[in-house]
């Protein structure tokens, strides 16, 4: 199993570009969920997900959209980037048939936004 | 709501010393309890977890974290660290429920010199 993938690994956008990062997880796991990591603040929830079709908002959803039309993949959307958008997005995934709630992460992808 | 409070930012140490990361979380249900660590320009990794059971859980790598009830804390010791243990460590809670989101804390830095 490969587990979590995200691509790009990298991103530079300017001021009002759009971009989505991609997120594919290869173990049959129906929740996903979107971080995302600024020095010193520990990892915020964007947006999660139950299952294909179904999404909803996490602690800091503004500015993004995501969503969920297979069980593999959960992309997210930025649509106006802003500089405050600059930060380390991470995917992750757990099933909640095994009800461990352990969360597997992706590798991240570094967003910079200038 | 749940929160998690990791109360130091930062942990230096000498090899082969001792060390205690600290946690203490509040939720108003019972609660899973994790630790993450993040090695430089990684993904988080799990360390270990509590679910239910025996109040201590070790990890493969040495570490141990107990949970107790009465503090509301899962601090994360090992008796004698090594080079290769710096690292950002998370402590997360989750109270499980429909969506089984983590709520982590702002991460403790470990560094560990020579």
């Amino acid at each position: 199993n490969a587990g979590v993938t995200q691509t790009p690994k990298f991103r530079i956008l300017k001021i009002g570009q759009s971009m989505t990062l991609q997120c594919t997880q290869d173990m049959n796991h129906n929740y996903m969920y979107w971080y995302r990591q600024d020095p010193g603040m520990g990892l915020k929830l964007i947006y999660y997900s139950v299952g294909a079709g179904i999404t909803d908002k996490g602690e800091v959803p503004n500015g993004y959209n995501v969503s969920r039309s297979t069980t593999e993949d959960f992309p997210l959307r930025l649509e106006l980037a802003a500089p405050s958008q600059t930060s380390v997005y991470f995917c992750a995934s757990t099933s909640t048939r095994e009800g461990s709630n352990e969360q597997f992460f992706g590798p991240g992808t570094r967003l910079t936004v200038l | 709501a749940q929160s998690v409070t990791q109360l130091d930012s930062q942990v230096p140490v000498f090899e082969e010393a001792p060390v205690e990361l600290r946690c203490n979380y509040s939720s108003s249900v019972s609660v899973y309890l994790f630790w993450y660590v993040q090695y430089p320009n990684q993904g988080l990794q799990l360390l270990l977890k509590y679910l239910s059971g025996s109040t201590l859980v070790e990890s493969i790598n040495g570490f141990e974290a107990e949970f107790n009830k009465s503090q509301t804390s899962f601090h994360l010791r090992k008796p004698s660290v090594h080079i290769s243990d710096t690292a950002e460590y998370f402590c997360a809670v989750s109270s499980g429920g429909s969506n089984y989101k983590l709520t982590f804390g702002k991460g403790t830095l470990l560094t560990v010199n020579p």
